[in-house]
C-alpha cells in the first residue's frame, strides 16, 4: 500500500515568516499534486509535478518533486493570513490509475 | 462552468435512516470520485468511476454504502442504514483525465 506522510501536521506562524511543508513516501509516484483546502470548502488544486527534480513556482509558493519521485516539498515565502488553510499532497501511484493517494494534511495558521 | 455541485450541503439524520448524497460533475469530465473526510482519518477515497463505470470500490467501508452513476452528469452515494460513525464530510470530485481533480463543496453529514 502506497502512503504519503506529511509533516508537520500543524504549523502556526506569524505573518512574514517562511515555512516548508514536507510530503514523504517510500514508494515512487508517477506524479504528485498539492491542494489547499479552506474551512467549509473542498480542496483546490495548486500544482501538479511530474518529473523528478521538478520545481514549480506559484507566486510566493515553491513546489519541488524529489529526484526519485518519492517526496515533495512546499515552501511559502513571507506567509500571509490568506495562506491559512489545510495543505494536502496527493500522488498517483506508479500504476497510473485515476486513483489519488492523499497525505493526512498540514494545517497552517498565519497570524497577522 | 458551475463546478462540481453537491447536495445537500448539510444533512442531519437519525441512526438507522437512509441517506442519499448527490453529485453533478463538471460537464465533459470522465472521472468521478467520492471521498470521505474526518479529522481522525483525513481524506479517504471511497469509490471512483470512469465513464460511468465503477473502477475501484475498495474504499467503501461496508455493504451499507453504495454508489451509482446512472449517467455522465449524475452520481449518488447512499448509506443504508446510517450510523453515528458515518458522520463526516463527503466530497465528490471530477476529473477530465487521471490527473487533476476538481472537488465539490462537500456534504456535511451528521448522524445522531
Amino acid at each position: 500500500t502506497q502512503l504519503l506522510e506529511q509533516s508537520p501536521q500543524f504549523l502556526s506562524i506569524q505573518e512574514g515568516e517562511n515555512l516548508t511543508v514536507y510530503c514523504n513516501s517510500s514508494s515512487v509516484f508517477s506524479s504528485l499534486q498539492w491542494y489547499r483546502q479552506e474551512p467549509g470548502e473542498g480542496p483546490v488544486l495548486l500544482v501538479t509535478v511530474v518529473t523528478g527534480g521538478e520545481v514549480k513556482k506559484l507566486k510566493r509558493l515553491t513546489f519541488q518533486f524529489g529526484d526519485a519521485r518519492k517526496d515533495s516539498s512546499l515552501h511559502i515565502t513571507a506567509a500571509q493570513p490568506g495562506d491559512t488553510g489545510l495543505y494536502l499532497c496527493a500522488g498517483h501511484g506508479s500504476s497510473n490509475t485515476g486513483k489519488l493517494i492523499f497525505g493526512q494534511g498540514t494545517t497552517l495558521q498565519v497570524k497577522p | 462552468d458551475a463546478g462540481v455541485i453537491q447536495s445537500p450541503r448539510h444533512e442531519v439524520t437519525e441512526m438507522g435512516q437512509e441517506v442519499t448524497l448527490r453529485c453533478k460533475p463538471i460537464s465533459g469530465h470522465d472521472y468521478l470520485f467520492w471521498y470521505r473526510q474526518t479529522m481522525m482519518r483525513g481524506l479517504e477515497l471511497l469509490i471512483y468511476f470512469n465513464n460511468n463505470v465503477p473502477i475501484d470500490d475498495s474504499g467503501m467501508p461496508e455493504d451499507r454504502f453504495s454508489a451509482k452513476m446512472p449517467n455522465a452528469s449524475f452520481s449518488t452515494l447512499k448509506i443504508q442504514p446510517s450510523e453515528p460513525r458515518d458522520s463526516a464530510v463527503y466530497f465528490c470530485a471530477s476529473s477530465p483525465s487521471n490527473y487533476e481533480q476538481y472537488f465539490g463543496p462537500g456534504t456535511r453529514l451528521t448522524v445522531t
